[in-house]
């Protein structure tokens, strides 16, 4: 079964910087595109970036919102997603999960983790 | 970026009824070259993340019961549930995948009436 666990979720203060991690088993983790996917409290589902394979270039793309502040990078020998995050706002409180790319289409979201809570308040 | 929008923001249906819910998106997901709608369903549990439901406007994932179906194109899509269990209360959620950013919609919380 394909598991998907993030950590690293804090509460941290307006500037401040943190890294998420999500390990993932139950699939081939190097071939898969993998997504980081946000819900702040009460709203709705907001992608944040994604990253795709090392065959694919490893390119990532971002949310107008985080660009700049936000960097995605994975360890395929650690079967491992990072979410590098700086320069953090209050708006970007929320949970924050990881979920693969469909094989069909990468921008489609087919395995979810359960999530980590970063809230962000002075 | 293109605009989700669902309706009701929230619904009531008793056990057994059907529950039916809508989804507009502010331009087209349809592409053309193939015809294919570049459109998901999500379901989100309480306390649990998202489970993708349908893709490509109609097609089931594996695994998800036959009383959910997706129906539409272009810029209006509908989620039917046609007969409610209980284990279906839940925020539902569309999103397209049409273009970069994918966008999702506001969500509709289904409950049981």
């Amino acid at each position: 079964d394909v598991q998907l666990v993030e950590s690293g979720g804090a509460f941290i203060n307006p500037g401040g910087s943190l890294r998420l991690s999500c390990v993932a088993s139950g699939f081939t983790f190097s071939t898969t595109w993998m997504i980081w996917v946000r819900q702040a409290p009460g709203k709705e589902l907001e992608w944040v970036g994604r990253i795709k394979s090392r065959t694919a270039g490893e390119t990532t793309d971002y949310a107008a919102p985080v660009t700049g502040r936000f960097t995605i990078s994975r360890d395929d020998s650690k079967t491992t997603l990072y979410l590098q995050m700086s320069s953090l706002k209050i708006e970007d409180t929320g949970v924050y999960y990881c979920a693969t790319g469909h094989p069909h289409h990468g921008e489609l979201f087919d395995n979810w983790g359960r999530g980590a809570l970063v809230t962000v308040s002075s | 970026d293109i605009v989700m929008t669902q309706s009701p923001d929230s619904l009531a249906v008793s056990l057994g009824e059907r529950a039916t819910i809508k989804c507009k998106s502010s331009q087209s997901v349809l592409y053309s070259s193939n015809n294919k709608n570049y459109l998901a369903w999500y379901q989100q549990r309480p306390g649990q993340p998202p489970k993708l439901l349908i893709s490509w406007a109609s097609t089931r994932e594996s695994g998800v019961p036959d009383r959910f179906s997706g129906s539409g194109s272009g810029t209006d899509f509908t989620l039917t549930i046609s007969s409610l269990q209980a284990e279906d209360v839940a925020v539902y959620s569309c999103q397209q995948y049409y273009s970069r950013p994918p966008t999702f919609g506001q969500g509709t919380r289904l409950e049981i009436k």
